[in-house]
């Protein structure tokens, strides 16, 4: 699976838009995005995921660019529930389904 | 719908003690299973999945273990802890399709403190 690069923390003000950036230089064509994340001492929560086109859910949108060598979720109003570890995933589906977790990044929404 | 079940919810065991953590996951059949540490502070680390009954595969080198006895049910397990398994354990479950998406599904987590 493709190595993915997150910045470790950002902030955002509570009702902004929370752009968060992952770079994936190295994907394959058959490798997907998905983007979990982590609210404190909970298990992770997947949020979205795609291939190359955008996508859009009722949790957030995910940005790809035409490369596919990065992206950018996109929560369209963050609130103080929004603040989490959020992990971007680069993988194909298998049927293992393995996920492997970086670093990811800490957002901290603020009032 | 799908729900999965770890216990403990938290654990304090001396070095030395055995240990098994259990998972379950009801609404589902033939679903692969994961389980996942985190040390504080840290990332989480994937140390066994299983894709079946009886079927484990390791990820990393650990003085844990893992079995699957029914096809719902996964269980984590030591004979002796080292203080360096504290942590957050955390079981998952995976079907291929399921809500059209291709998507693990995390328990709530134990935590467990080896003194």
């Amino acid at each position: 699976d493709a190595k993915t690069t997150q910045p470790p923390s950002m902030d955002c003000a509570e009702g902004r838009a929370a752009n968060l950036p992952c770079n994936h230089s190295t994907i394959s064509g058959n490798e997907y995005v998905y983007w979990y994340r982590q609210i404190h001492s909970q298990g992770p929560q997947y949020i979205i995921h795609g291939l190359k086109n955008n996508e859009t859910n009722e949790m957030a949108s995910l940005i790809i660019t035409e490369d596919r060598k990065s992206s950018t979720l996109i929560l369209p109003h963050a609130t103080l529930r929004d603040t989490a570890v959020y992990y971007c995933i680069v993988r194909v589906v298998s049927n293992t389904g393995k996920l492997i977790f970086g670093q990811g990044t800490t957002l901290q929404v603020k009032p | 719908s799908q729900t999965i079940h770890q216990w403990p919810a938290t654990l304090v065991q001396p070095v030395g003690s055995p240990l098994s953590l259990e998972c379950t996951v009801e609404g589902t059949s033939n679903p692969n299973l994961y389980w996942y540490r985190q040390a504080a502070g840290r990332g989480l680390q994937l140390l066994f999945y299983s894709v079946g009954i009886g079927q484990i595969s390791s990820e990393v080198p650990q003085n844990l273990s893992a079995s699957r006895p029914q096809d719902r049910q996964f269980i984590l397990s030591s004979k002796k802890l080292l203080l360096s398994d504290s942590g957050f354990y955390l079981c998952a479950w995976y079907l291929t399709g399921v809500g059209g998406t291709d998507t693990q599904y995390f328990g709530p987590g134990t935590r467990l403190t080896v003194l």
